[in-house]
């Protein structure tokens, strides 16, 4: 079965332009989560959407974040401009329905560099 | 204000020896408990989780400590392989629809053989 996919898996920028990270869920999964991982502070949520439908963007840093989630199987997250602060691993997760394990299946990955 | 809190960045332990990784958390209305492995390039896998119902929760070499009290969690490892090598990350929520998980900073693991 395919896992979480995340693309692109590296992307190295200047500060100022736009980025965008992209995530194809788990088939049939309801939950999507997008969480950034830095040294500083871990692995930190920023958004996650329940059937395409955003229900909690409280982590999103700045204005200049924003996602989306247009159908059950793809989301983007979008950073512009973006800051060399962006510099991180954005991690993709999904999960079908809280359940009782909450356990997130996680994708591999976008790791940005922003100089 | 990091509500779960991992206080030690890095362990060293030898293989065959006992690795505890701790947790702390500071929100009462956590009630489900997870810990997360992560290799480098790869994103983070589910390991062993609890619920605030038990205080423990084993699972091979791996078992899972809850006090609620003391809003402590920890994770054991016996015995510790080269290959438990990796960054552990704590994870908490309270287990219902509708919300995520919170994670700690994580702990790195290092076993040498």
């Amino acid at each position: 079965d395919a896992g979480v996919i995340q693309s692109p898996r590296h992307e190295v920028t200047e500060m100022g332009q736009e980025v965008t990270l992209r995530c194809k869920p788990i088939s049939g999964h309801d939950y999507l989560f997008w969480y950034r991982q830095t040294m500083m502070r871990g692995l930190e949520l920023l958004i996650y959407f329940n059937n395409n439908v955003p229900i909690d963007d409280s982590g999103m840093p700045e204005d200049r974040f924003s996602a989306k989630m247009p159908n059950a199987s793809f989301s983007t997250l979008k950073i512009q401009p973006s800051e060399p602060r962006d510099s991180a691993v954005y991690f993709c997760a999904s999960i079908l329905d809280r359940g009782v394990t909450g356990e997130l299946f996680f994708g591999e990955g976008s790791r940005l560099t922003v100089l | 204000d990091q509500q779960v809190k991992q206080n030690s960045p890095s362990l060293s332990v030898q293989e065959g020896r006992i690795s505890i990784l701790n947790c702390d958390y500071t929100n009462s209305m956590f009630d489900y408990f997870l810990w997360y492995k992560k290799y480098p390039a790869e994103g983070p896998t589910f390991l062993i989780s609890i619920s605030s119902i038990k205080d423990k929760n084993e699972d091979g070499r791996f078992t899972v400590f809850l006090n609620k009290s003391a809003k402590h969690l920890s994770l054991h490892i016996v015995p510790s392989q080269p290959g438990d090598s990796a960054v552990y990350f704590c994870a908490a929520s309270r287990n219902q629809a509708g919300t995520a998980l919170i994670f700690g900073k994580g702990t790195t693991l290092s076993v040498s053989s």
